[in-house]
């Protein structure tokens, strides 16, 4: 079946505009995960969907970023104001609801503010 | 905070060899689960291997296998019969039981030369 898919897979913006990611999850999985990996570095956890509960959103930079995710549906990653250390890969993953569930990654939006 | 820690930015190895991919990382908890992701330059993560910390029976997957050390907080990849395809960032991750988000360590660059 499908993998997980991000759009745009590429995104130029200029400093101070707002941009929205999008990610759409394999079907049936109800947990949903944003991550950011800036160049050279590992993947930060951003926030996480579970189904209907509250959102983790313990990882969220600042309060410029926000998700959306409405069900077990497409999720959207908005930053506002975004400014030139917001370039990164953010990458989407989606998984099952069981503990040991593996997350599918998607593969990424490359964000470059200019 | 949990953190996860690759003390080697880049590897190399010979094809047909075995090379082996060092991670450490430091927790309070003792449940919790390891895994080491690959990450071609398609982006896409990939997991590899997975360790559940109450196992003391070091996973395997093919030509894939860990070292788990639970006490010195060290978890090990060894890449037997090295192939061209396995060339990539590889990132060793740590999830507690409690929390589903991934920390993850900064990654190794592995190269695979013919």
């Amino acid at each position: 079946g499908a993998g997980v898919s991000q759009s745009p897979s590429n995104k130029v913006t200029e400093k101070g505009k707002d941009v929205e990611l999008r990610c759409d999850p394999i079907s049936g999985h109800t947990a949903l995960y944003w991550y950011r990996q800036r160049l050279g570095q590992g993947l930060e956890f951003l926030i996480y969907f579970q189904g209907n509960s509250a959102p983790d959103k313990s990882g969220l930079p600042s309060d410029r970023f926000s998700a959306e995710r409405t069900g077990e549906s497409v999720s959207t990653l908005t930053i506002q104001r975004t400014q030139q250390e917001d370039s990164a890969v953010y990458l989407c993953a989606s998984g099952l609801q069981g503990a040991l569930s593996e997350q599918y990654f998607g593969p990424g939006t490359r964000l470059t503010v200019t | 905070a949990q953190t996860v820690t690759q003390s080697q930015p880049e590897m190399s190895v010979q094809e047909a060899e075995t090379v082996t991919l060092s991670c450490t990382y430091d927790t309070s908890e003792s449940d919790y689960y390891l895994f080491w992701y690959k990450q071609p330059p398609s982006r896409q993560m990939i997991l590899v291997i997975r360790q559940e910390a109450y196992k003391q029976q070091n996973a395997t997957e093919n030509r894939f296998s860990v070292n788990f050390q639970k006490a010195a907080k060290s978890f090990s990849l060894k890449i037997s019969d090295s192939q061209l395809g396995d060339a990539a960032m590889y990132f060793c991750a740590y999830r507690s039981a409690l929390r589903r988000k991934l920390v993850f360590g900064k990654g190794t660059k592995l190269t695979v030369n013919p």
